[in-house]
């Protein structure tokens, strides 16, 4: 099993652009979720997902969208990139056995210019 | 509202001394309460968890101390190792809330040789 893959590993966004964050998870998890982490903030929640096609707010959803129309992926999208948005972002899943785990992509460095 | 506080911010520990990390939290609906483990580069991952009803939980050199009257819980390393080094984030969850974790800020562990 792959686990959590997340692409691109690293983007550079100029102010306005728009860009995709893609997540993929073949460990068939129900739950999945979008995090971003910037020094001495912890993690916060942007947004999550119960199961494909439920998705809702976290901590930070305002600048970010996401879909979920398959198990398997969830897509995070920012439209109108802002220098706010410069951070490192994670996807993670959980379910199955160990429920209340979650398991973590490698994360994408994203900086808005 | 940060409802997970995790200090110190920082540790620096000599090779065989013990690590301590404390973290205190607001919501008595919590009641799973993990400690992830992240190297540069990489996500977190799952080191240990506990849950409310035990004093305290031991996997190797790691243990979680609970205290629930006092809403707190620590990570304690023994004998810590170079490779110990790492930033480690406390977090807490309440089921039903769709799984979602609440972190704390996180604690840049150093361990010298």
């Amino acid at each position: 099993n792959a686990g959590v893959t997340q692409t691109p590993k690293f983007r550079i966004l100029k102010i306005g652009q728009s860009m995709t964050l893609q997540c993929t998870q073949d460990m068939n998890h129900n739950y999945m979720y979008w995090y971003r982490q910037d020094p001495g903030m912890g993690l916060k929640l942007i947004y999550y997902s119960v199961g494909a096609g439920i998705t809702d707010k976290g901590e930070v959803p305002n600048g970010y969208n996401v879909s979920r129309s398959t198990t398997e992926d969830f897509p995070l999208r920012l439209e109108l990139a802002a220098p706010s948005q410069t951070s490192v972002y994670f996807c993670a899943s959980s379910g199955g056995a160990h429920y209340n785990e979650q398991f973590f992509g490698p994360g994408t460095r994203l900086t808005v210019l | 509202q940060q409802q997970v506080k995790q200090s110190p911010q920082s540790l620096i520990v000599q090779k065989g001394g013990i690590s301590i990390i404390n973290c205190a939290y607001e919501n008595t609906a919590f009641d799973y309460f993990p400690w992830y483990q992240q190297f540069p580069g990489k996500g977190p991952a799952l080191l240990i968890a506990i849950r409310p009803d035990v004093s305290e939980k031991k996997e190797g050199r790691f243990t979680i101390s609970f205290n629930k009257s006092a809403k707190q819980f620590s990570l304690h390393i023994m004998d810590s190792q170079p490779g110990d080094s790492a930033t480690y984030f406390c977090a807490a969850l309440r089921s039903g809330s769709a799984r979602q974790l609440t972190f704390g800020s996180g604690t840049q562990l150093t361990v010298l040789p």
